[in-house]
């Protein structure tokens, strides 16, 4: 069975700094990875995601992330923060080949970007 | 383009009581999902429905049902609803399942919110 973690509850980071939001996973065999970012009173929105090729991978809204498969982590970053990432950010898993409903989804990280 | 449509967007309900989620895309998707989404725990698969036609159990579907009217329409019906169902809930839908391989993206509703007191 797959699984994802995001270790923390919320992250915190002043405009115009570097953010990261943490992702680590569990699956037997490759991953499909995705993260997704969910404004205030709104649907969750796909933001990127790792299916092969580069470990870097890059989306929208100048986020990117980095696959590291010795880590089993995909962390989302981004180089100079804005007021208005402010959201909640859920990272997702599923084993290569499978479909959308062995989707894992993580519990959420809030990040909170302040003036 | 409206994309995933629910309505209604926020509900109260007596213990007991029943209703249907409705919800409905214009994208001409084949696959379409409901999930509730809970503090703490992400979002929980409670059905889907591969194509017209099919719907599947997903992680959480006890106490719920649900109908693929159409290829647009997959309604969430609860029929006597319990304090433990007081969740926001989502509309998703994709392509198809040949096509997610590829885009990887899940196109949401913006939710129903819904109390059970």
């Amino acid at each position: 069975a797959q699984s994802v973690a995001q270790p923390e509850d919320q992250v915190n980071v002043a405009e115009g700094n570097p953010l990261t939001v943490k992702c680590t996973y569990s699956v037997s065999g490759n991953p499909y990875l995705f993260w997704y970012v969910q404004y205030p009173n709104r649907g969750l929105q796909f933001l990127l995601k790792y299916i092969t090729g580069d470990n870097l991978v890059k989306g929208s809204y100048g986020f990117e992330a980095e696959f590291n498969k010795s880590q089993t982590s995909f962390h989302l970053k981004k180089p100079s923060a804005l007021v208005s990432d402010s959201a909640l950010y859920f990272c997702a898993v599923r084993r290569e080949n499978t479909g959308f409903q062995k989707l894992v989804f993580g519990t959420g990280t809030r990040l909170l970007v302040s003036p | 383009n409206a994309g995933v449509t629910q309505t209604p967007k926020f509900q109260v309900l007596k213990t007991g009581q029943s209703m249907t989620l409705q919800c409905a895309q214009d994208m001409n998707h084949n696959s379409m999902y409901w999930y509730r989404q809970d503090p703490g725990m992400g979002l929980r698969l409670i059905y889907y429905s591969a194509s017209e036609g099919t719907t599947d159990k997903g992680e959480v579907p006890n106490g719920y049902n649900v109908s693929r009217l159409n290829k647009r329409e997959f309604s969430l019906r609860l029929e006597s609803a319990a304090p433990s169902q007081t969740s926001v809930y989502f509309c998703a839908s994709i392509p198809g399942q040949r096509d997610a391989m590829a885009t990887g993206e899940l196109f949401f509703g913006e939710g129903s919110r819904l109390t059970v007191l």
